[in-house]
């Protein structure tokens, strides 16, 4: 049974550049959550998608989009990339929305970093 | 906005000894987790707490939810190498709006444990 799995693992970019994250959710999943993870802190909610829908967001500006397809897959997009954009970009997936006991399962991540 | 605060930040002891994590909040959670997460890896799922009060033990890991829904601990016994790692709590809170579900995170508890 493959778990939630990442792409690329690491990623160098530029200011200014644009960059697409893969992520692909543990068989039976159907709900993705991405966050980020600076260094020494805890992962930061970005947004989740559920029904190929963004359904929750967190503080993140516009800069950040993402989608979901109908495999349940997902894609984060960041625009215009800024030095403070370098972290670890975590994705997470769950059985549906409407569990009371909600558990996410992480994928290993993708390391990005801005020069 | 939804804080966690986890204590000790960082936590060094020899094999053998005992230890106690906290994961503190000033708000209720509709249920709690605990991850552990190694460098470079995502985090993976130790526990999920639904019930206020609850005790949940996983071999020398026993985690409890406090009875107001706010507050976390993980106790383990006779620490191992292998337990060393990042310890993350998570509160989650349910969206009835949007069906939604979101996931809050501590800065963790680094834990060493020396040979």
């Amino acid at each position: 049974d493959a778990g939630v799995t990442q792409s690329p693992t690491h990623l160098i970019k530029t200011r200014g550049q644009q960059v697409t994250l893969r992520c692909s959710p543990k068989s039976g999943h159907d709900t993705v959550s991405w966050y980020q993870q600076a260094l020494g802190q805890g992962p930061q909610f970005i947004f989740q998608y559920y029904e190929e829908e963004e359904r929750q967001r967190g503080n993140f500006p516009d800069r950040f989009s993402g989608h979901q397809f109908p495999n349940y897959s997902s894609e984060l997009n960041v625009n215009a990339l800024l030095l403070g954009d370098s972290a670890l970009y975590l994705c997470a997936s769950s059985p549906g929305l409407a569990h009371v006991s909600y558990e996410q399962y992480f994928g290993p991540g993708t390391r990005l970093t801005v020069t | 906005t939804q804080l966690l605060e986890q204590s000790p930040q960082f936590l060094s002891i020899q094999e053998g000894e005992n230890l106690t994590v906290y994961c503190n909040s000033s708000s209720v959670f509709s249920s709690l987790q605990w991850y552990r997460q190694e460098p470079g890896e995502g985090p993976v799922l130790l526990v999920t707490v639904v019930t206020g009060g609850e005790v949940k033990k996983l071999k020398r890991l026993t985690f409890q939810f406090g009875d107001a829904r706010k507050d976390s601990s993980l106790h383990i016994t006779a620490a191992q190498p292998g337990d060393t790692g990042l310890y993350l709590c998570a509160g989650d809170f349910f969206f009835l709006n949007t069906n939604a579900g979101k996931s809050t995170f501590g800065d963790g508890t680094t834990l060493t444990v020396k040979p």
